[in-house]
């Protein structure tokens, strides 16, 4: 059973580019959740992907956009980007949506630092 | 607005004593809470859940209490081991929800 693995695992970007991240999610998972984690933080939820639609979304704007694939494999996106945006983007795999208490699996992140 | 607050950054415990974890909530609404233990450059990493009807789910070294009247709960480790040296987050989960909502984390230090 394979695990979440992002890529790429460090990344730096100027203000105002925009940036991907990818993430394949675990075996026998279809749903992909992504979390931005500050430093000192706690993870905050961006926004999750079901059946290759947005299904919930945190108090995060626009430019922070997502997508799932047929495979379930998910990207990140995030245009126009701002010095706080640094932070350490983790991808989560669960199971469908319905079952008692979700079982995620987060990947090892993605460390994002934007100069 | 914080619904999950872990109140201490860190915490220090000599190696074979019980280390005890905090976590308060604001959202009476929670199903599930959960403890994840996160290493450097690692992911979280799930290790003990509790469902909101019960106060008290044990595995192994790790027991986790729930009191819904204080909308508190606790990590205990015991006995601590020098492995057990991570950043311990509380998390809890609606039902029917798959959002996980983070404290800010612990950071245990199990000194030999």
């Amino acid at each position: 059973e394979t695990g979440v693995t992002q890529s790429p695992t460090h990344l730096i970007k100027t203000r105002g580019q925009q940036v991907t991240l990818r993430c394949s999610s675990q075996s026998g998972h279809n749903t992909v959740s992504w979390y931005q984690q500050a430093l000192g933080q706690g993870p905050q939820f961006i926004f999750q992907y079901y059946r290759e639609e947005e299904n919930g979304r945190g108090n995060f704007p626009p430019r922070f956009s997502g997508l799932q694939f047929p495979n379930y494999s998910s990207e990140l996106n995030v245009n126009a980007l701002e010095l706080d945006d640094s932070a350490l983007y983790l991808c989560a795999s669960s199971r469908s949506i319905g079952t008692d208490l979700p079982s995620h699996t987060f990947g090892s992140g993605t460390r994002l630092t934007v100069v | 607005d914080q619904q999950v607050k872990q109140n201490s950054p860190s915490l220090s415990v000599q190696e074979g004593r019980i280390s005890i974890l905090n976590c308060d909530y604001t959202n009476s609404m929670f199903d599930y809470f959960l403890w994840y233990k996160k290493y450097p450059a690692e992911g979280p990493t799930f290790l003990i859940s509790i469902s909101s009807i019960k106060d008290k789910n044990e595995d192994g070294r790790f027991t986790v209490f729930l009191n819904k009247s204080a909308k508190h709960l606790s990590l205990h480790i015991v006995p601590s081991q020098p492995g057990d040296s991570a950043v311990y987050f509380c998390a809890a989960i609606g039902a029917g929800d798959q959002k996980l909502v983070f404290g800010q984390g612990t950071r245990l230090t199990i000194n030999p």
